[in-house]
């Protein structure tokens, strides 16, 4: 069974320029997860999914930020503008709905780096 | 809200020795609690978790951590590291009703040599 895959891996852009961030969640998964972490800080919440619609996102950390998941399937992160203070690595999750025993499971993360 | 410390950044051990991770937590509301661990290159994943019960908690690759709910501790050890136990550790913390949603500590770097 696949895992949770992000794509790019990695991602170099200019101050001011747009970047896309996909995640693909395990099949069948309906809960996904946004996290970011910014170098040499703890890892962060930004939103939560439930199928296609947002159901936490208190941890955006603003309107350049912009979180989709059509159809309930996979889901993209835009930034536009971005800023330098945008860098980290952004992490997605995905779980099951209804099973506090089971886990979120994690990409391996897009490292964004903002020039 | 909930807020976790993890009071160590980087830890150096020689390999079998045994390891120890601190992490507390504070939160207004009962938690859950996570550790995870990041090797490198690879993403996140879950070494054990506490949901409620026995307050000793075993995970996968010989670790365990203990819940401590007066101390609001969820210390991780390991009586005896290998080198590929070389990885960063995350202690997460989540409200009961919101469990997907973590809070995580800074990270403790662990560096396992011969």
């Amino acid at each position: 069974e696949a895992g949770v895959t992000q794509f790019p891996s990695h991602s170099v852009i200019e101050k001011g320029q747009t970047v896309t961030l996909r995640c693909d969640p395990i099949s069948g998964h309906d809960n996904l997860y946004w996290y970011r972490r910014v170098m040499g800080k703890e890892i962060k919440f930004l939103l939560h999914f439930v199928k296609e619609s947002k159901q936490d996102e208190s941890g955006m950390p603003n309107n350049r930020f912009l979180a989709e998941r059509t159809g309930g399937t996979y889901s993209t992160l835009k930034v536009q503008p971005a800023e330098l203070e945008d860098s980290g690595v952004y992490f997605c999750a995905s779980s099951q709905t209804g099973h506090t025993n089971t886990e979120a499971f994690f990409g391996q993360g897009t490292r964004l780096t903002v020039v | 809200a909930q807020s976790v410390t993890q009071l160590d950044s980087q830890v150096p051990v020689f390999e079998e020795a045994p390891v120890e991770l601190r992490c507390n937590y504070s939160s207004s509301v009962s938690v859950y609690l996570f550790w995870y661990v990041q090797y490198p290159n690879q993403g996140l994943q879950l070494l054990l978790k506490y949901l409620s019960g026995s307050t000793l908690v075993k995970g996968i690759n010989g670790f365990e951590a203990e819940f401590n709910k007066s101390q609001t501790s969820f210390h991780l050890r390991k009586p005896s590291v290998h080198i590929s136990d070389t990885a960063e550790y995350f202690c997460a913390v989540s409200g009961t009703d919101s469990w997907g949603k973590l809070q995580f500590g800074a990270g403790t770097q662990v560096v396992v040599t011969p």
